[in-house]
């Protein structure tokens, strides 16, 4: 079954310090990898992306996101976080295979907290 | 974001009323999807439509229905309203020039109360 894994409901991390939000997915074929971010009351708004290439990709506001075949993880990463980071992050898969290629599968989000 | 629009942004319905939530978009993308969200389950998806003749069931399509009015345009209905359609409604939608690339683009949201 395709499906995608956020295994933390909740991130905390002092500003200024490394950040980790963690994805790990299960597709029948090549993945598409994506990465959201929704601020309160908004909509979700797109980070990053893995299509295919560098197996680290660098999106909006500094984040990165590492691409892990054998692992089939896409952690989200940030070197120094700040308090406007605190947000609610979504991974997103994309099952790039005949059978689903239309489908969209989203994890149940990660809360980030980044305190001062 | 200001190219994809939802209304209403909040709503407050009884059991076995009809709603409609509707979404338009200026970006010209023929693409545009239903989700919602509830907390704990992130977004499921309850339809989408790759074009205005193209009407394709999601995940969890049982209880709703949908309208391609126009390219621009998708709105999604409610026949009968239950208290376990309270959640947050997202529109999206992506562009069918690169296929497979796509990245979404939603809407800020509709959020229902059903009684």
């Amino acid at each position: 079954a395709q499906s995608v894994a956020q295994p933390e409901d909740q991130v905390n991390v002092a500003e200024g310090n490394p950040l980790t939000v963690k994805c790990t997915y299960s597709v029948s074929g090549n993945p598409y990898l994506f990465w959201y971010v929704q601020y309160p009351n908004r909509g979700l708004q797109f980070l990053l992306k893995y299509i295919t290439g560098d197996n680290l990709v660098k999106g909006s506001y500094g984040f990165e996101a590492e691409f892990n075949k054998s692992q089939t993880s896409f952690h989200l990463k940030k070197p120094s976080a700040l308090v406007s980071d605190s947000a609610l992050y979504f991974c997103a898969v994309r099952d790039y295979s005949r059978n689903n290629f239309n489908k969209f599968y989203f994890g149940s989000g990660t809360k980030l907290n980044v305190k001062p | 974001d200001a190219d994809v629009t939802q209304t209403p942004r909040n709503r407050i319905t009884k059991t076995g009323k009809r709603i409609m939530l509707e979404c338009s978009q200026t970006k010209g993308h023929d693409r545009m999807y239903w989700y919602r969200q509830d907390p704990g389950l992130g977004l499921r998806l309850i339809y989408y439509s790759f074009d205005v003749k193209d009407i394709n069931k999601g995940e969890i399509s049982d209880g709703y229905s949908v309208s391609r009015q126009a390219q621009a345009k998708f709105s999604l209905s409610l026949e009968s309203a239950i208290p376990n359609q309270t959640a947050l409604y997202f529109c999206a939608t992506s562009d069918f020039r690169s296929p497979g690339h796509e990245t979404q683009y939603f809407g800020p949201g509709t959020r229902l109360l059903v009684l």
